[in-house]
């Protein structure tokens, strides 16, 4: 284990339910991730949070809402969700995001949400 | 737009032989560049991270170099072992925070 958990690991839901997933790190990092890796297309980083507050939502569409109550939990709620957003959700954490030594900006995996919209 | 290329897309090699996997990038102002593994069904391992001031970076028997003015970087591994087998990313960061882009990946299978 990496020390980032994820909950649930499979997740199947319908487009009119609303879900969240939930990121835990173990590793006294202060910034924290979401990606979204879809079967035909490289991974996409999502959002960013570093000392609790987002720094970076890559264009992601309304219907993922983030949320990091502290440094060491991340969620990500879902709603209204459509069937193209089946795929895997991955969660990371590093020390922080912009250090200057590539150590601070390792990132640590965990092992993902598999969702599946109907 | 960062674009990220990593060939070949699949590899299969026998155990004990030494091998590299290329990525490149179009865009050479890089932050840095990480090279992960993806067991399947698992998230990503990150193996070896190469901040744009360097050149290469060494873990073990895996060694990742990096050429900024040509926007390649390639991961060789030395006398591979089956517990190799994995897809096997690359990663660019760019001065832009938001820019964080991976290539698809090369899926290696060491077949003993």
């Amino acid at each position: 284990e990496t020390g980032v958990t994820q909950t649930p690991r499979h997740l199947v839901m319908g487009m009119t339910n609303k879900k969240s997933l939930k990121c835990e790190q173990h590793l006294g990092h202060n910034a924290m991730y979401w990606y979204k890796q879809s079967a035909k297309k490289p991974l996409e980083l999502m959002f960013v949070y570093n000392f609790k507050e987002q720094t970076e939502n890559n264009s992601v569409p309304s219907r993922f809402s983030p949320e990091c109550p502290n440094s060491s939990h991340l969620f990500l709620h879902l709603h209204t969700l459509q069937p193209e957003d089946s795929a895997l959700y991955l969660c990371a954490s590093s020390q922080d995001r912009g250090g200057t030594s590539g150590y601070q900006e390792t990132q640590y995996f965990g092992p993902g949400t598999r969702l599946l919209v109907l | 737009k960062q674009e990220v290329t990593q060939i070949p897309a699949a590899l299969s090699v026998p155990e004990g032989e030494n091998l590299v996997l290329n990525c490149s990038f179009t865009d050479s102002a890089i932050y840095n560049l990480q090279w992960f593994r993806q067991d399947p069904g698992k998230g990503l391992t990150s193996l070896l991270l190469i901040q744009s001031s360097q050149r290469e970076q060494t873990s073990g028997r895996l060694n990742a170099s990096l050429d900024k003015s040509s926007g390649r970087s390639t991961l060789y591994i030395a006398a591979s072992q089956p517990g190799d087998s994995a897809t096997y990313l690359c990663a660019v960061r760019g001065y832009n925070n938001n820019d964080m882009r991976f290539g698809a990946g090369t899926r290696l299978t060491v077949k003993p």
